[in-house]
């Protein structure tokens, strides 16, 4: 069972359009992680948010926790190709060990 | 500091072998998880250990083990292999235990099972 959905599962944008990427869940997680993974690499965190409501940017790449810490979107405004990859979600409890991952948003943005 | 280091990087095995990987963490992390991450089912966590003990498993038939040295390093095995098994195995390490800690993922091993 999938703790974390993640949409759209496949995104193809042209460089300059703005994109957004949801990661919903019906459990309450304590923390929720967003990693970049490119192909033949591991992933690589971008960002934790940790409170309700939290917004946090990264230069173009602003992220959200929702207020009842369930869900997340991660926006990203003027897309370039450099911002091709897998986008993942990972949702963190307070009495766990393991990270729960969504299968991913494939994002191929296009010059 | 180097990162999180994998090996081998690349695999090739039959139905019925065995295959042992290998995770060299950070250097000063103490913790150390293994997903498998198929196209299917995306990433799924195998098991975590902290300082040579296994703190936590996923939901994996008992064919996957796994171990960690004094020295943090570990190995993960995985006995009578089965073409499902084909994937790509990620190690991330932390300093501590627990999902607050930032995990730190290696390159991982994809292992093709035919």
């Amino acid at each position: 069972t999938q703790l974390l959905e993640q949409s759209p599962q496949f995104l193809s944008i042209q460089e300059g359009e703005n994109l957004t990427v949801y990661c919903n869940s019906s459990s309450v997680f304590s923390s929720l992680q967003w990693y970049r993974q490119e192909p033949g690499e591991g992933p690589v965190l971008l960002v934790t948010v940790v409170t309700g409501g939290e917004v946090k940017k990264l230069k173009r790449l602003t992220f959200q926790f929702g207020d009842a810490r369930k869900d997340s979107s991660l926006h990203i405004t003027a897309a370039q190709p450099g911002d091709t990859g897998l986008y993942l979600c990972a949702g963190a409890r307070n009495s766990g060990y393991a990270l729960n991952f969504g299968k991913g948003t494939s994002l191929l943005v296009t010059p | 500091k180097a990162g999180v280091t994998q090996t081998p990087r690349y695999l090739i095995k039959t139905r019925g072998q065995q295959v042992t990987l290998s995770c060299s963490p950070i250097s000063g992390h103490r913790s150390v998880s293994w997903y498998q991450q198929t196209p299917g089912q995306g990433l799924q966590f195998l098991f975590e250990y902290f300082s040579e003990t296994q703190r936590n498993k996923g939901n994996f038939p008992g064919r996957f083990s796994g171990r960690q040295f004094s020295n943090s390093r570990s190995e993960m095995n995985v006995s009578t292999l089965e073409l499902g098994d084909s994937a790509l195995y990620l190690c991330a390490s932390s300093l501590l235990t627990g999902t607050q800690e930032t995990q730190y993922f290696g390159p991982g091993t994809r292992l093709l099972v035919l």
